[in-house]
């Protein structure tokens, strides 16, 4: 298994404004992930953070919006750029081990307002 | 897009009763992971279960799978009140470097002291 810590674990931000979420594992990791939850909603995918390149985004989510660091194996941070109350979300960080098995971390509650 | 489809939505049970949900999907997949959410909390992984295995079991908790059905279950047995909580599904499909979860809406189960 794999420990997360996330930082913070909510926000309560103003419009226009940007959110720094630092995502820390208790152990090397290859793939790392960043997920957004909207309230009431499933989880849905906004990129994958790759160690020493810039993340893959998915369709939907672009890098000037979301920039994604992941300077090494154990840490990674999301920015929520310009903030519009349509960001207000759980954002949570999620590894994959060697097994397969995908573990997430306590999540970011972000409240834009 | 959303593949794994939970059912029911929502379950109200009494303590002690057993809880069935299920998940089906639509494609080919290495594996299933079943995933507990308390409100508005970080995801805690349940099960793996792998596409050639048919059963898994974990305390109280038993998954099936079925890949001929594309479908899944998780049944928890002798449910508690801390059971409350919303269960999720999430697929990972086959083929390629395809590493990308896919989580299903969720159901939301309320066990009842």
């Amino acid at each position: 298994s794999a420990v997360i810590s996330q930082k913070p674990s909510r926000d309560i931000c103003q419009r226009g404004t940007s959110l720094t979420i630092q995502c820390q594992v208790d152990s090397q990791v290859t793939m790392m992930f960043w997920y957004r939850q909207q309230p009431g909603q499933s989880l849905t995918l906004i990129a994958t953070a790759n160690q020493g390149s810039e993340a893959t985004y998915e369709s939907g989510f672009v890098i000037d919006k979301f920039p994604i660091s992941r300077p090494n194996l154990t840490f990674s941070t999301l920015t929520v750029s310009n903030m519009s109350p349509e960001d207000s979300s759980i954002y949570l960080c999620s590894v994959r081990t060697g097994l397969g098995e995908q573990y997430f971390g306590p999540g970011t509650r972000l409240t834009v307002t | 897009s959303q593949q794994g489809e939970e059912d029911p939505q929502a379950l109200s049970i009494q303590e002690g009763e057993n809880a069935t949900m299920n998940c089906s999907y639509k494609t080919s997949i290495n594996n299933l992971q079943w995933y507990r959410q308390n409100s508005g909390r970080g995801l805690v992984h349940l099960i793996l279960i792998r596409s050639n295995e048919r059963e898994k079991h974990s305390g109280r908790l038993r998954v099936t799978l079925d890949t001929s059905k594309k479908s899944s279950s998780l049944l928890i047995t002798a449910s508690r009140a801390a059971d409350t909580a919303s269960y999720f599904c999430a697929t990972d499909p086959s083929g390629g470097s395809n590493y990308k979860l896919t989580f299903g809406k969720g159901t939301l189960l309320t066990v009842n002291p």
